[in-house]
């Protein structure tokens, strides 16, 4: 049962924390994706990788950071230097570096007091 | 600078009528043209996407519209239903540049089919 899972759906986190939101492929696609959504923003590119160990900045990066050490795996951390963190997190991959195609993730929500 | 023009941003059609969501853009780079479909607490899916050198795609109920010359293209969704309700957004592709071959979303449009 191939796809991206995202975990977990949910996550409440205290003001000043760092938390990891967890992104995981089986489709053997070569990059992924991180978007943040708020509502009525559509959604915004906050880093993609490529290809493993590689990876580039979105138009939204501060704040984040994100790591691609295997190919399967793309975790995104929202630090502590994010000023507005609380937003759905979605993540994506494509089979390629042409992305004419993005299969997204069921997503994270994530809620910072 | 907001790349992807998308409206209207909400979108009430009685069942079985026609749903239309239009978008603009301004790079004349953009290469291909997907239109995604979200329902709540969902990842969007890629729903139809047309290249520019189509003026037309058509999948079942679903058609996109492009218009190259006046930089503009839209989604029809024929004999709309209840299952349609759902947020809908416009994207383009931008091969060039350093972040080639990302996608640039619009703002969404809700969508809601009643009865």
């Amino acid at each position: 049962d191939g796809g991206i899972t995202q975990s977990p759906k949910y996550l409440f986190r205290k003001e000043g924390q760092n938390v990891t939101l967890s992104c995981e492929q089986n489709l053997n696609h070569d990059a992924m994706y991180w978007y943040r959504q708020d509502p009525g923003q559509g959604l915004r590119l906050i880093y993609y990788s490529q290809i493993v160990n590689d990876f580039q900045k979105g138009d939204i990066a501060e704040g984040y950071s994100v790591s691609r050490e295997k190919k399967e795996s793309f975790p995104l951390t929202v630090t502590s230097a994010q000023k507005n963190p609380t937003a759905f997190y979605l993540c994506a991959s494509s089979i390629g570096q042409v992305p004419t195609e993005q299969y997204f993730g069921p997503g994270t929500r994530l809620t910072v007091t | 600078q907001q790349q992807v023009k998308q409206s209207p941003q909400s979108l009430i059609v009685q069942k079985g009528g026609i749903s239309i969501i239009n978008c603009a853009y301004e790079n004349t780079a953009f290469d291909y043209f997907p239109w995604y479909q979200q329902f709540p607490g969902k990842g969007p899916a890629l729903l139809i996407a047309i290249r520019p050198d189509v003026s037309e795609k058509k999948e079942g109920r679903f058609t996109i519209s492009f218009n190259k010359s006046a930089k503009q293209f839209s989604l029809h969704i024929m004999d709309s239903q209840p299952g349609d309700s759902a947020t809908y957004f416009c994207a383009a592709r931008d091969p060039s540049g350093a972040g080639s071959y990302q996608l640039t979303f619009g703002k969404g449009t809700k969508l809601s089919v009643i009865p």
